[in-house]
């Protein structure tokens, strides 16, 4: 079965601690995104990757970090930076550059606590 | 202003009738266009593609884009419960990101729900 799976479902923080999140992808896409998704707010473009070893900012980065070792994983990390994480985080990708649809994963869901 | 404006809603519609759900956009670049149907707490899911202008339909979807008027729609038949669900609109004008990747603005979602 082909998807973007995400983990963990459910999150809890403490405020002043890191988490990461985890994204993975057997697509064989290149290309992988972070978005937040707020209550009244659209998708909001966090960080993405084009290929392995190499991401860009979004429009929302500060307070996140992200690495691309693999080219199926694009994990992310919620800093104690982010001043606002509790949100609905989504983790997709594309085929490559060049595609505009984009596939997404499940969710995960960070509250601070 | 947003450049892409959506009605919340929530929407509330009979079983069996037609829905409508609208975005308006303001960057006449966009050329590429998509919907997404999102349950509550799960991720979104591609439902209807459609690049420039024209009708795309699908089973019992339909898409419209009217670039002149910076509008797009999409039109569901015969709503069933499962329908219920947040629906959102996207758009590209087909660059690429820097870096690579590519860049989506989305509606901030309609609320539909169909009642028995």
């Amino acid at each position: 079965d082909g998807g973007i799976t995400q983990s963990p479902k459910y999150l809890f923080r403490k405020e002043g601690q890191n988490v990461t999140l985890s994204c993975e992808q057997n697509l064989n896409h290149d290309a992988m995104y972070w978005y937040r998704q707020d209550p009244g707010q659209g998708l909001r473009l966090i960080y993405y990757s084009q290929i392995v070893n190499d991401f860009q900012k979004g429009d929302i980065a500060e307070g996140y970090s992200v690495s691309r070792e693999k080219k199926e994983s694009f994990p992310l990390t919620v800093t104690s930076a982010q001043k606002n994480p509790t949100a609905f985080y989504l983790c997709a990708s594309s085929l490559d550059r060049s595609t505009d649809t984009q596939y997404f994963g499940p969710g995960t869901r960070l509250t601070v606590l | 202003q947003k450049e892409v404006e959506q009605d919340p809603g929530p929407l509330s519609v009979p079983e069996g009738a037609i829905v409508s759900l609208n975005c308006t956009y303001s960057n006449s670049a966009f050329q590429y266009f998509m919907w997404y149907r999102q349950y509550s707490r799960k991720g979104p899911e591609l439902l209807m593609y459609t690049y420039s202008s024209g009708n795309k339909e699908d089973g019992r979807f339909t898409a419209q884009v009217d670039k002149s008027s910076k509008y797009i729609s999409l039109f569901i038949r015969d709503s069933q419960p499962s329908d219920s669900a947040t629906y959102l609109c996207a758009m590209s004008a087909g660059g690429i990101l820097t870096g690579g990747g590519n860049k989506l603005t989305f509606g901030t979602g309609t609320q539909l729900k169909v009642e028995l």
